[in-house]
């Protein structure tokens, strides 16, 4: 059972290239969520989706884009990518409601 | 912007000691808390929820909420370096995403 899944795990960009991170989730989960982390500063959320179709902003929108066409994907595109991108970005899924969140392994972004 | 506080720690505690994680939620209107354990370089992994007053146990750990305090806790018994991780708590205030405190670093020492 994969879970939640997400490509690449580490990737390196210049500054102004743009890039997509993939998520797919195999849970039928109607949620799913983007989350970046950096050092010390817990996790914050950047987009969700709660269903095909249907996406939102979270705290820290800027400069990402989503879509969400399937139930099981759920990609992040960083369009002009900068120093302040690097982070750890993860996606995870849910049933929805008040229930928990399912992390991916996550992928290591330095831009640079 | 509703607040989840963790202390940031390090907590040091020594193995077969019990520790004891803290976190605080700014939103009376939350509904459901969860624990996480994060080891360096991996993902978050859920190891508890607590919707209701009260605690709520699974093995070596138990959960306590308090919701008139808001005020929900983690109690680790008989620690274990394997334990050594940090902790985020995550309150769910919506019901669509999880709002994460920035954790609290474990240091179980043998």
């Amino acid at each position: 059972n994969a879970g939640v899944t997400q490509t690449p795990k580490f990737r390196i960009l210049k500054i102004g290239q743009s890039m997509t991170l993939q998520c797919t989730q195999d849970m039928n989960h109607n949620y799913m969520y983007w989350y970046r982390q950096d050092p010390g500063m817990g996790l914050k959320l950047i987009y969700y989706s709660v269903g095909a179709g249907i996406t939102d902003k979270g705290e820290v929108p800027n400069g990402y884009n989503v879509s969400r066409s399937t139930t099981e994907d759920f990609p992040l595109r960083l369009e002009l990518a900068a120093p302040s991108q690097t982070s750890v970005y993860f996606c995870a899924s849910g049933a929805g409601g008040f229930t928990e969140a399912f992390f991916g392994q996550g992928t290591r972004l330095t831009v640079v | 912007q509703k607040e989840v506080e963790q202390n940031s720690g390090p907590l040091s505690v020594p193995e077969g000691a019990i520790a004891s994680l803290n976190c605080t939620y700014s939103d009376r209107g939350s509904q459901s808390f969860f624990w996480y354990r994060q080891y360096s370089g991996k993902s978050p992994e859920l190891i508890m929820s607590i919707y209701s007053n009260g605690d709520k146990e699974d093995g070596r750990f138990t959960a306590q909420l308090n919701k008139a305090s808001q005020y929900v806790s983690l109690l680790i018994r008989d620690s274990q370096p394997s334990d050594s991780a940090t902790y985020l708590c995550a309150v769910n205030l919506s019901g669509y995403a999880l709002n994460f405190g920035k954790g609290t670093s474990l240091l179980v020492t043998p």
